[in-house]
Order: structure tokens, then sequence, then C-alpha cells
């Protein structure tokens, strides 16, 4: 069974910077494209960024290019983002989840809260 | 950037009654279209994939249909247990990309 777990979450200044972390089981990780969707508070999901299986692709939403880094140890079966220079509008549940599309299988989830 | 208009935002329905919301793609999507169910303190579910097949698991009476750029979903019979938010979400570009969600409650 796929089990994916967040941590990292927080409250953080503007301007600060957090890394969350996915541990991935019940799959084979080092082939599986893994994504960060993050659910906006009062508004929706939005996806955030992707990385290829061997690491060596990622992909980013416009709103967090040059900001967040995507990235992954493959022996630890464990995605990571890191993120700087956040934003207030950077507030919400973070959400792993397990590609390709469709997306069957999500974390539970980790919040983040930007705010002074 | 392929935006998804979904329709209503909020829906108020009683048990029992048929439930439709709908998802218009920016472009031509093909049939890569998803439905999912969030509640409070839950992971998203998938429910409906590819536009119109139910997810293992998924209770029959929720359906999805369409194709291009129109889409939509049923739920046939909403029950107490459907109250949720709904989102469609495309993938046959980059960003992906979801609807504003369409929040149902029962009357």
């Amino acid at each position: 069974e796929v089990h994916l777990v967040e941590s990292g979450g927080g409250l953080v200044q503007p301007g600060g910077s957090l890394r969350l972390s996915c541990a991935a089981s019940g799959f084979n990780f080092s082939t599986s494209w893994m994504h960060w969707v993050r659910q906006d508070p009062g508004k929706g999901l939005v996806w955030v960024s992707r990385i290829k299986g061997d690491g060596t692709m990622t992909t980013y939403a416009d709103s967090v290019k040059g900001r967040f880094s995507i990235s992954r140890d493959n022996a630890k079966n464990t995605v990571y983002l890191q993120m700087n220079s956040l934003r207030v509008e950077d507030t919400a549940m973070y959400y792993c989840v397990k590609g390709p599309n469709p997306f069957r299988n999500w974390g539970q989830g980790t919040p983040v809260t930007v705010s002074t | 950037d392929t935006q998804m208009t979904q329709s209503p935002s909020s829906l108020s329905a009683s048990v029992g009654d048929r439930v439709t919301i709908t998802c218009q793609a920016s472009q031509d999507i093909k049939k890569f279209l998803n439905w999912f169910q969030l509640k409070p303190g839950k992971a998203p579910k998938l429910l409906i994939y590819d536009k119109s097949n139910l997810e293992t698991g998924v209770p029959s009476r929720f359906s999805g249909s369409g194709s291009g750029t129109h889409f939509t979903f049923i739920i046939s019979s909403l029950q107490p247990e459907d109250v949720a938010t709904y989102y469609c979400q495309q993938y046959d570009t980059l960003p992906i990309t979801f609807g504003q969600g369409t929040r149902l409650e029962i009357k």
C-alpha cells in the first residue's frame, strides 16, 4: 500500500525558509515522478512542482519558480521541497503526491503559515 | 496555462437529489480531466479519472463525462457523506491546473 507522510511545515515570517519532507513507502519510489500540490486557504488546489524518478528533471509553477526547489533522496525514499523567500501568499496546506497522473495517492499534508 | 472554469462555486441540495458540476477548459485537454473530493482533515480523493473512469472503490453514483473543453461531474443521488468540496483537474499540459472548486452542502 502506498504511504506518503509529509513533515516540516510550520509558522515562518515573510522572507524566511522552510524545508518540507515527504517519506514514501509501498511502491517503487526511484522510478516514480513525485509532485507537491498545495491548498490555499479559501482558494483551491494549486500544483507547485514535480520531480522525475531519477531526479534529472524538475518543473515548477511560475508562482514559486526561483524561490522553491524540489529534490529527492532515493536511498531514503524521500522527496523534499525547499522553500525560500516565503511570502504570505505561500500560506497553505502542502501535499506530497505520487505521480504519474491521475493522482491516486496523496499524503495527509503539512501546514505552512507565513505571517508576522 | 490552461484555465479551468468550474461552476457553481457552491451548491446546496437535498439527500437523493441529482447534483451536476461543470468544468470548462480554456483549450482542448482531450480526455485528461480528473475529479477530486476534498474533506477537511483528509487527503484529497480521486473519484473520476480521464474524464469518465470511475476510480476503484468509488460508489457508482459518481460519474463524469465530456470531452475537449467541456466536462460534467454528476452525483446521481446525493448522500450525506458527499458533503465536501469537489475539484476538476487537467493534466494535458503543464502546469497542471485545477478548477476553483465547488463546495457542496446538504439542504
